[in-house]
């Protein structure tokens, strides 16, 4: 079985802040997947980044930076100077089979101006 | 080129119906898979369908089954509505070989059981 966990249910920041979501995913698989998905007010998720479990290199892609560590089973992802339209709930989780994915419950960033 | 496409939008239905939901998977996709998503959480897988058939299930009764047709389109079908399913349903579609890691979700249908 696996457990992803975000124990960050709710962060509110001011825009151009740094901000940054943690997630655990734990599972005694050695082999699965990662990823992060936004879930903006209208309900479509929107992916963000998929990692595999061999792959520790971090990643940058403009505002956005992940940071895997599977000696922590810590996946956090991290928005540099945050802004409005980034208001969303962000989930992550991981998919051992390939199949099924493993969401944890969402932590919902709001960005004020 | 259209995205994943799920109807209808919202539902209503009373306890104890039968509801069906239809989902299209993007263009070039032949796996699809569904999803329900309960006022915040995370969503849960249900199954998912590839050439016609249920690949992998998750922890859900048999009143929740779905069909995959020839064009890749699927429909998730509940019977005997009870009250814990209102919930966002959400339909996600990806390609051939890429496992299901980089799924593309339909913006959901909005079932309400009353």
């Amino acid at each position: 079985a696996q457990k992803v966990t975000q124990a960050q249910t709710e962060i509110s920041v001011v825009e151009k802040e740094d901000v940054t979501l943690d997630c655990v995913y734990e599972t005694r698989d050695t082999t699965y997947y990662l990823f992060w998905y936004k879930q903006p007010p209208s309900g479509e998720l929107v992916f963000l980044i998929r990692r595999n479990s061999f792959d520790e290199q971090n990643e940058i892609s403009g505002r956005y930076s992940w940071n895997f560590q599977k000696s922590t089973s810590s996946f956090n992802f991290t928005i540099t100077a945050s802004q409005v339209v980034d208001s969303a709930v962000y989930f992550c989780g991981g998919s051992n089979s390939g199949y099924a994915l493993n969401f944890g419950k969402g932590t919902s960033l709001l960005v004020t101006p | 080129d259209a995205g994943v496409t799920q109807s209808p939008t919202h539902l209503i239905k009373t306890r104890g119906q039968q509801v069906t939901l239809r989902c299209s998977p993007k263009s070039g996709h032949d796996t699809v898979s569904w999803y329900q998503q309960a006022l915040g959480q995370g969503p849960q897988f249900i199954f998912q369908y590839y050439e016609e058939e249920e690949r992998q299930r998750g922890n859900f009764p048999d009143r929740f089954s779905g069909h995959q047709f020839p064009n890749y389109s699927s429909e998730l079908n509940v019977n005997a509505l009870l009250l814990g399913d209102s919930a966002l349903y959400l339909c996600a579609s990806s390609k051939p070989g890429d496992g299901n890691t980089e799924a593309f979700f339909g913006q959901g249908t909005r079932l309400t059981v009353v």
